[in-house]
Order: structure tokens, then sequence, then C-alpha cells
């Protein structure tokens, strides 16, 4: 079974400030990992994810993931965040042969102050 | 194109009453997936769905939880008494058939926000 965990529950910072949310997962098998987005009162949006090879992944508005399989993290990082960056970001793991279904971690709410 | 599509988007029910939740995948997709949302709990994995065939539903809590998928396009999601604590945010979300090695991603709806009281 997997599992994974994000170490911090709420992570206040000041806009253009750099942020780092970090995540740790748990498999035996191989697994793919993804980073969603949820802003308020929304479903969750696929920020990025890691499939395979190179292990440093970009999404579309700055926000990169560095997977480390010796560690097993994923973390996420921005050099410079917005307000319109404040929401809950999860972490979530895909067993490689699984059928789809993805195990998500409890969340960190990303809170960008001015 | 349309998105995934919950209703209600917002339900508020007395203890013992039944509830049911529906959803709409994504026209193509084949994989549908429920979870629910608490604070304590965070997003919990349900039941999900291939081809219409429930494949895991151990994330159901209990009895009272059933889901089915008659067809691709529509599932329900049905509590039977509810209780108090089956209040949460209940999201349905769906992916694209997975193409060799990726798997698909999944598109949430807005989710159905179910109080009971």
């Amino acid at each position: 079974a997997q599992s994974v965990t994000q170490l911090d529950s709420q992570v206040p910072v000041f806009e253009e400030a750099p942020v780092e949310l970090r995540c740790n997962y748990s498999s035996s098998v191989s697994v793919y990992l993804f980073w969603y987005v949820q802003y308020p009162n929304q479903g969750l949006q696929l920020l990025l994810k890691y499939l395979s090879g190179s292990t440093l992944v970009e999404s579309i508005n700055g926000f990169e993931a560095e997977f480390n399989k010796s560690q097993t993290s994923f973390h996420l990082r921005k050099p410079s965040v917005h307000i319109s960056d404040t929401a809950e970001y999860f972490c979530a793991v895909s067993e490689i042969v699984g059928g789809g279904k993805l195990i998500f971690g409890q969340g960190t709410e990303l809170s960008v102050k001015p | 194109d349309a998105g995934v599509i919950q209703s209600p988007r917002h339900e508020v029910t007395e203890m013992g009453q039944e509830v049911t939740l529906r959803c709409k995948p994504i026209s193509g997709h084949n994989s549908l997936f429920w979870y629910r949302q608490t604070m304590m709990r965070g997003l919990e994995l349900l039941i999900y769905f291939n081809n219409n065939v429930p494949i895991d539903d151990s994330g159901m809590p209990e009895d009272r939880f059933s889901a089915k998928m008659p067809n691709a396009s529509f599932s329900t999601l049905k509590i039977q008494p509810s209780e108090p604590r089956d209040s949460a945010v209940y999201f349905c979300a769906s992916s694209r058939p997975a193409s060799g090695s990726s798997p698909g991603e999944l598109f949430f709806g807005e989710g159905s926000r179910l109080t009971v009281l």
C-alpha cells in the first residue's frame, strides 16, 4: 500500500518570496507522482506530474517539483509566489500498475500575504 | 467541453435520511472515482470504476454507502441512512484510458457539500 505525507499543513509566506511545500511518499512498488491545487470552493486541478525521465518537472505557472527516489520525496517549489497562488496543494501517488487510482496527502494550505 | 458535473452542489439533510449524489464524467473517460474530503481525514478514495465496473471499493466506510455506475455517463453515490459524521465534500473525478505507461490525469468536479444535521 502507498501513503503520502505532506510535512506542513500550513505555509504562510509573503508575496515574491520563495516557497517549498514538502511531500514524502511510501510505496513498495514504482509510482507516479502528482501535485494538485485546490482553490476555494473548487475541485482539484492537476499542477504537475512525474511519470518518468527527467526528475525535475515544471508547471506552466512557475512551480517545479523534483522527484528524489532515494529520499522518496517530491517537494514542490516556486522561486517567487503571487497572491493568486494562495490555495491548498495536494501531493498524490499512483502505482504504475494500479488502475490509475490516486492516494492523496493531507494537503498544505499556502497563504500568500502582501 | 463540459467538465465533470456533480449534483447537487449543496445538500442539507437530517440524520436518517437517504442522500443520493450524482456525477456525470467527461465524455470518453473510462475511469470514475469518488472521493470524500473532510478537515480531519483529508481526501479519501471511496471507490473507483473502470469501464463501469467497480474495481476497488475498499474505501467505502460501511454498508450505509453504495455506489453504482449503470452506464459510461452516469454514477451515483448513495448514503442510507445518513449520519452527521458523513458531513463532507464529496468529489467525483474521471480520467481517460491510460495510454501505454502513462496514467490518465484525473479531472475533478466541483464537489457536493453534504451537511447532515
